[in-house]
């Protein structure tokens, strides 16, 4: 069965400061993962998609890992910002499956 | 602006009661996708649509109903059937292949049965 699975569930750090989440899954065969941003009360946005070949991938103060080996991505938030409060979600797609698998998110609260 | 509108926000109905949630997109994607959100929980499938008049049940259609008679709308209908309908429904499209490219999300709409 394919799962993603994030960590930590949630997280609260000061403004100013970086973070790591993580992601481990399950998903194969593998196509691509995508990190999302999720505001609280709105839709998911995308921040970077990256694909097999693929181990690093940056947008902004956001930069995303890939390891195809141990099946593991991490998504990193430097210099956190009031406005990063938000839920992020790893999303996993299989090559033959059609669909992609989401992970639970984790809930990151930056305060000042 | 291109983009995915869902309406209404927010939706309050009786138990019982079939009630319609719209989704409408100008970005000219092919696919469209309905998703259900609880609380912790990952995102779930409800039905997607990779072309106009046909459409797929996802991981969890039962009590749920779509259409797709234009490329632009891709309604959702949440029947009495549902037996636990109170969620926020996310709507999402993407380019024909989307394998290598983001979904794009509306901003959802809660729904709440008393």
């Amino acid at each position: 069965k394919n799962q993603v699975e994030q960590s930590p569930q949630s997280l609260i750090i000061l403004e100013g400061k970086n973070c790591t989440l993580q992601c481990n899954y399950t998903v194969s065969p593998f196509s691509n993962l995508r990190w999302y941003k999720q505001d609280t009360g709105r839709g998911p946005v995308s921040l970077t998609i990256m694909t097999f070949s693929e181990n690093t991938k940056s947008n902004g103060r956001y930069t995303a890992t890939l390891d195809a080996d141990t099946k593991q991505s991490s998504l990193h938030i430097t210099a956190s910002q009031l406005s990063d409060s938000a839920s992020y979600i790893c999303v996993v797609s299989a090559s033959d499956a059609g669909k992609s698998t989401f992970g639970d998110g984790t809930t990151l609260t930056v305060k000042p | 602006d291109g983009g995915i509108t869902q309406s209404p926000k927010y939706l309050f109905r009786k138990e019982g009661q079939n009630v319609t949630l719209s989704c409408e997109q100008n970005l000219n994607h092919d696919a469209m996708y309905w998703y259900r959100q609880d609380p912790g929980q990952g995102l779930r499938l409800i039905y997607y649509s990779q072309i106009v008049n046909d459409f797929q049940k996802g991981d969890i259609a039962e009590g749920y109903s779509v259409s797709r008679e234009k490329k632009e709308s891709f309604p959702l209908t949440v029947t009495s059937a549902q037996k636990n309908p109170t969620a926020f429904y996310l709507c999402a499209s993407s380019i024909s292949n989307p394998y290598n490219s983001p979904l794009h999300f509306g901003n959802g709409t809660r729904l709440t049965v008393t």
